[in-house]
Parts: C-alpha cells; structure tokens; sequence
C-alpha cells in the first residue's frame, strides 16, 4: 500500500521550532497532488491544521505552517506550546495501483 | 454548525460484519461526498473509501474493497459503512469524515469528522 512516510517522533523545548518532514514519491506528492495536515490531539479526533499544501483554516494559529517541494512536504510549528503535543499527519492522493487517498505514518511531536 | 454523529462500539466476533452509520446535521448531505478513515489502536489513520452524497457512486481503498460497502440515505442524511469477514486486525476506531474538494486535480481534505466508533473483533 502506498505510504507517505514521517518520522515517528520529534521533539522541542517551549518557543522552539520543530518540522515535520512528510516524503512521497512520484505517484503521490512529486505527481503535483496537494499534501494536507491533521493535528490529533491525545484520544480525540484527527482536527484539519493545514489544507492545500500552505492554507491553515480559521482559528489555527499562525504559529503553524507547511512547504511542498518535489517528492516532500513540511510541516514547521514555531514557538512550540505543550498544547501542540500530539500525533500529525499528511494526507495526499496517490494514483498507483487503482488511486487513493493516502495518510502519513504520523509524527508524535512532544513538548519537552 | 456541522456535525457528524456516528453509532456506538461494537464487539464482534472473527467473520462476521459490522455496519456503522454517520449522521450528519448542518448542510446539504447531497453537496458533499463523505470518507471513511480506520484507525487501529495505536497506528497511523487507514483511508477506506467514500461515497459521493449526490448519485451515491463509490470508491473504496484496494485493500479493502472486497470486503468493504458504504452506502447512503439522503432521506436520513446518513452515510453508512459496513466491513464484512471480520479478522482481529479490523479492531480500530472508525470515523466518517466529510470531503471538502479544492480547485485541483484530486485535491480532498476532510474539514469535519464524525466522533469515531471503535469496532472490537475479539472471539
């Protein structure tokens, strides 16, 4: 099954930045399809953080922002808060085999 | 506002099938295809397969889609999600979430989901 890969955990002081790598290939991000976010917070449900590669919808800080570039996708939160400790993932399209909508393996990010 | 309101948890047993239901308030049901998205205790979220509210035309993921069925009632404005052939690996929670399609080629993100039902396959 197609995957976009992430790595499993990052972690970061209060006010640092972390980045979230998110790496494809040519069927899914690298093919020009859009990479989306998720934020799940611990036992809730997966929240929409970033949509269309760069957009945050209403109501989600500044603080958090993504890049798409080639096969990869990023996601940077800056001056991390314990409130952002929680499970992210990236979603994209993936047209191998008969075409389908893909997740990440998820990041922890931990607030240390 | 938009809600997706999902049925409660289940416990089956290896083989059997289990049909959970996504009840959505707020807007058109018929405007807006709906997903499906698994999760397994402790794993990375699954895509399933969706349905198009409008004509109901269905999609579902390779994996699944021998043993996989969603459906809808715009009556009811319901999406329902039954999975057949039960096996221990099936054990996950399982959200409806509702496509939102941007301007680009298979451009789909999920804006609301529904509360999760967690499905036990357990003999």
């Amino acid at each position: 099954q197609s995957v976009l890969t992430q790595p499993p955990s990052v972690s970061g002081a209060p006010g640092q930045r972390v980045t979230i790598p998110c790496t494809g290939s040519s069927s899914n991000i690298g093919a020009g399809y859009a990479v989306h976010w998720y934020q799940q917070l611990p036992g809730t449900v997966p929240k929409l953080l970033i949509y269309s590669n760069t957009n945050r919808p209403s109501g989600v800080p500044d603080r958090f922002s993504a890049s798409k570039s080639g096969t990869s996708a990023s996601l940077a939160i800056t001056g991390l808060q314990a409130e952002d400790e929680a499970d992210y993932y990236c979603q994209s399209y993936d047209h191998s085999l008969s075409g389908s909508y893909v997740f990440g393996t998820g990041t922890k990010v931990t607030v240390v | 506002q938009v809600q997706l309101v999902q049925s409660g948890a289940e416990v089956k047993k290896p083989g059997a099938s289990v049909k959970v239901s996504c009840k959505a308030a707020g807007y058109t049901f018929t405007r807006y295809a709906m997903h499906w998205v698994r999760q397994a205790p402790g794993q990375r979220l699954e895509w399933m397969g969706w349905i198009n509210g409008d004509n109901g035309n269905t999609k579902y993921s390779e994996k699944l889609q021998d043993r996989v069925t969603i459906t809808r009632d715009t009556s009811a404005s319901a999406a329902y999600m039954e999975l057949s052939s039960l096996r221990s690996e099936d054990t996950a929670v399982y959200y409806c979430a509702r496509e939102i399609y941007g301007s680009g080629s298979y451009e789909v993100y999920f804006d609301h989901w529904g509360q999760g039902t967690l499905v036990t396959v357990s003999s």
